[in-house]
């Protein structure tokens, strides 16, 4: 299957930095990605859906101004977790539609990136 | 707003009995169904994939079951292995748009013994 790359995995900052977080489309063109994030023993909850040359949409709730999204390519999109704080840390995942795939709608996910902010 | 419920939460089981995991969803027009396995720390590996115009998928030792009437999906592992242990996630994404993303459950956590 299609194989999408997070990076960092393991991220630790400092109250108050910023930290970018990356995800990539190895072997797809992918117009549409979609940030999720998890905390410990609850379930993935949709942040924002970015789409390849346009402005993200974030779900109700999500600051578009603590969390940026760029996604400039269509392999890559990236987070930024401006002036993070100790209740952002969590663990954020990327995922990515393949436009050509065998299979409409089915969704490939990076392996996650865990921010702990100190 | 579409919600997703997965029963059990939690589950422990020796191993090689089958097993069936529960999905069920409120908004019964979904565009597809996804099961997926989660480890400790890590991403989601994606198991099953149920179009809506589909009633099952068959994956090795897996097979997912979708009633899209009923909003309700089922994952049966069969002779269950202690590698099978892990978190199990179901996802559907709506019928509206095909490239909405996937709403969870809050998953079932398997635990097979040896």
């Amino acid at each position: 299957g299609a194989v999408v790359s997070q990076h960092p995995s393991r991220v630790i900052c400092k109250s108050g930095t910023s930290v970018k977080i990356e995800c990539r489309s190895l072997d797809f063109q992918a117009t549409t990605m979609f940030w999720y994030r998890q905390f410990p023993k609850q379930s993935l909850m949709l942040m924002a859906t970015s789409n390849e040359g346009s402005k993200a949409t974030y779900e109700q709730g999500v600051e578009k101004d603590k969390f940026l999204i760029n996604h400039a390519s269509l392999t890559l999109s990236t987070l930024t977790v401006t002036s993070a704080h100790p209740e952002d840390s969590s663990f954020y995942i990327c995922s990515a539609r393949d436009r050509w795939g065998p299979l409409p709608g089915e969704l490939f996910f990076g392996e996650g990136s865990r921010l702990t902010v100190l | 707003k579409q919600e997703v419920t997965q029963i059990p939460a939690a589950l422990s089981v020796p191993e090689g009995e089958n097993l069936v995991l529960n999905c069920s969803f409120t908004d019964s027009a979904i565009y597809n169904l996804q099961w997926f396995r989660q480890d400790p720390g890590k991403g989601l590996t994606s198991l099953l994939l149920i179009q809506s115009s589909q009633r099952e998928q068959t994956s090795g030792r897996l097979n997912a079951s979708l009633d899209k009437s009923s909003g309700r999906s089922t994952l049966y592992i069969a002779a269950s292995q202690p590698g099978d242990s892990a978190t199990y996630l179901c996802a559907v994404s709506s019928v509206h748009e095909a490239g909405t993303a996937l709403i969870f459950g809050k998953g079932t956590t398997l635990s097979v013994s040896s």
